[in-house]
């Protein structure tokens, strides 16, 4: 049974057209992530909710937004996809007690 | 100092052989060291994990050495098999730390 959901599984968006991936999950974990990764490379880690606590990381392009409106629920917002913004986007859950992280299938991004 | 650095960045092994890959870190607060295997197209998957008071963890076929003096962790699969044919990242966290620090990859090709 799948545990961390992702939505779409691939989505094809234009330059500049607003796109929401969406995540759920079953486990009840309070720690939810999203990365991003490119092919070859290891995931980026974009932000992580820690319960409603949002951690943005440094480097993360204002371009990315999200949202968590419950526990089993997170949404990354692409404001306005570039070209570069092409990639993997992973989420991933984590007890907060608990090393064991969790990631879904992945919700692959293409921008025309 | 939050980077693991892993190698080789490829790896090529005949059916049957043993795939060593190999990371090293420099922050002696990690300690947590999974080890992720992603096949393309899915979401990374833990493999095995390990904390540093034990210097080995074996299941099944897989089996991580950790050095906790040379800050060094590796991963040997045993009688490796064309399935195993993956990429491979290791990463770290520190007990504080929500994020994982991921390695670069080593994209393991098994030969049949």
């Amino acid at each position: 049974d799948a545990m961390v959901i992702q939505n779409p599984r691939y989505q094809v968006t234009q330059f500049g057209k607003p796109v929401t991936l969406s995540c759920s999950q079953t486990l009840n974990h309070n720690v939810m992530y999203w990365y991003q990764q490119k092919s070859s490379q290891a995931p980026k880690l974009l932000f992580h909710y820690y319960d409603k606590d949002f951690n943005n990381e440094a480097d993360t392009p204002d371009n990315f937004q999200s949202r968590r409106p419950n526990t089993s629920f997170c949404f990354l917002d692409i404001r306005s996809p570039g070209l570069g913004d092409a990639a993997m986007y992973l989420c991933a859950t984590r007890t907060g007690w608990d090393n064991e992280q969790f990631f879904g299938p992945g919700t692959r991004l293409t921008v025309l | 100092q939050q980077q693991v650095k892993q190698s080789p960045q490829s790896l090529i092994v005949q059916k049957g052989g043993i795939s060593i890959i190999n990371c090293a870190y420099e922050n002696t607060a990690f300690d947590y060291f999974p080890w992720y295997q992603q096949f393309p197209g899915k979401g990374p998957a833990l493999l095995i994990a390990i904390r540093p008071d034990v210097s080995e963890k074996k299941e099944g076929r897989f089996t991580i050495s950790f050095n906790k003096s040379a800050k060094q962790f590796s991963l040997h699969i045993m009688d490796s098999q064309p399935g195993d044919s993956a990429t491979y990242f290791c990463a770290a966290r520190p007990g504080s730390a929500r994020q994982l620090t991921f390695g670069s990859g080593t994209q393991l090709t098994v030969l049949p």
